[in-house]
């Protein structure tokens, strides 16, 4: 089984301030780690990926993502938050071990950036 | 544009209705999944059909059906349909199941159940 988790309802920040999105996962094997963006009205924009290599990884838009396998945990970070980043983040996995090829995701967190 | 195409973009129809929403995966993808966003359960996995295939079931209902046909399309129909499954129905494809560059989705069509 496959789960994500996603502490966080609410995630508020200023402007310019650092942001950070929680994310802890549960596979049985390896992980895929994804995370997306959506905006009011709109589908889902992947944002970044992790499949294997470097832990730290770099997307879209000027976010990051740290891999930890000891914590199980997947955050999304921006160095300096935009209003415009305001926006529902999902995490998402995939386990590698499994037979189908659905991706998980976190039941969501809302990021409100005030100017 | 995602390159994924959902129609229609809304929808708003009587309980005890059938309604079918419409899916067209990026060029190239043979794979496609539906998932159901509401606010009390997120976003939740349907299903999912690969070349015209079926290949993962998930919390979809009995009420609820699906299929790719050869052009790659998808469709999925719901059926006797009640209040609580007014939701946003999102379409995403990938070009192969469990592509690791992840999925691309549609904008969703919003059902509305009255």
């Amino acid at each position: 089984a496959q789960s994500v988790a996603q502490p966080e309802d609410q995630v508020n920040v200023a402007e310019g301030n650092p942001l950070t999105v929680k994310c802890t996962y549960s596979v049985s094997g390896n992980p895929y780690l994804f995370w997306y963006v959506q905006y009011p009205n709109r589908g889902l924009q992947f944002l970044l990926k992790y499949i294997t290599g470097d832990n730290l990884v770099k997307g879209s838009y000027g976010f990051e993502a740290e891999f930890n396998k000891s914590q199980t945990s997947f955050h999304l970070k921006k160095p300096s938050a935009l209003v415009s980043d305001s926006a529902l983040y999902f995490c998402a996995v995939r386990d590698l071990r499994s037979n189908d090829y659905k991706l998980s995701f976190g039941a969501g967190t809302t990021v409100t950036v005030r100017a | 544009d995602s390159g994924v195409t959902q129609t229609p973009k809304h929808l708003i129809t009587a309980t005890g209705q059938r309604v079918t929403l419409r899916c067209s995966p990026r060029s190239g993808d043979l794979s496609v999944y539906w998932y159901q966003q509401s606010l009390d359960q997120g976003l939740q996995f349907l299903i999912q059909y690969y070349n015209g295939e079926e290949r993962a079931k998930g919390n979809i209902l009995e009420r609820f059906s699906a299929q790719q046909f050869p052009d790659l399309h998808s469709e999925l129909n719901l059926s006797s349909l009640e209040l609580g499954d007014s939701a946003l129905y999102f379409c995403a494809s990938s070009f192969m199941p469990g592509d690791s560059y992840g999925y691309t989705f549609g904008s969703g069509t919003r059902l509305t159940v009255v």
